[in-house]
């Protein structure tokens, strides 16, 4: 099993480019996370998806948006970058069904926006 | 009330020693408290965690300690090893429901050899 997988891995962007970060996860789990992660800030939920076809506005979600694809895909999308967004993302998953819910992390993308 | 006030932001403890990281949180709905490590360059990975209906969990050299009164909880790392060294996050959540997390801003804990 990979886990949950992200590319890129590394971009730099332009102010005003825009991209899409792919997650992808083989766990069969039902929910899956985007969260940014800034020096001093720990990790901040962007958007969420509590199962397939559900999508919810976490702690900052200003400027991206998301769509779960399928049970295993979920990705976020930067419509028109800006320098704020210069950032750590990672994906997560985990299974809802559960007592704990642990979430499972991929390695991260690391985001440049110049 | 939805924030996770973790302290101190970095740490530097010699080898054998104790690593304490405390958090505290206002929320008396949150039912769940993990700790998360994360090595430079990767993604963070489930620790320990513990609910509220005990004062202490230990797993190895690894324990949290409780206070659920106080909305207290702190992550102790007992003998500490240069391999300890990470950033430590806690955070809180509530099982019932959408079991999304509130981090704390993290710890940067270094082992001096």
């Amino acid at each position: 099993n990979a886990g949950v997988t992200q590319t890129p891995k590394f971009q730099v962007l332009k102010t005003g480019q825009s991209m899409t970060l792919q997650c992808a996860q083989d766990m069969n789990h039902n929910s899956m996370y985007w969260y940014r992660q800034d020096p001093g800030m720990g990790l901040r939920l962007i958007y969420y998806s509590a199962s397939e076809g559900t999508t919810d506005k976490g702690e900052v979600p200003n400027g991206y948006n998301v769509s779960r694809l399928n049970k295993r895909e979920f990705s976020l999308r930067l419509e028109s970058a800006a320098p704020s967004q210069t950032s750590v993302y990672f994906c997560a998953s985990s299974d809802t069904a559960g007592p704990y819910n642990e979430q499972f992390f991929g390695p991260g993308t690391r985001l440049t926006v110049l | 009330q939805q924030q996770v006030k973790q302290s101190p932001q970095s740490l530097i403890v010699q080898k054998g020693g104790i690593s304490i990281i405390n958090c505290a949180y206002e929320n008396t709905a949150f039912d769940y408290f993990p700790w998360y490590q994360q090595f430079p360059g990767k993604g963070p990975a489930l620790l320990i965690a513990i609910r509220p209906d005990v004062s202490e969990k230990k797993e190895g050299r690894f324990t949290i300690s409780f206070n659920k009164s106080a909305k207290q909880f702190s992550l102790h790392i007992m003998d500490s090893q240069p391999g300890d060294s990470a950033t430590y996050f806690c955070a809180a959540s509530m099982i019932e429901g959408t079991y999304k997390y509130i981090f704390g801003t993290g710890t940067r804990l270094k082992v001096l050899a």
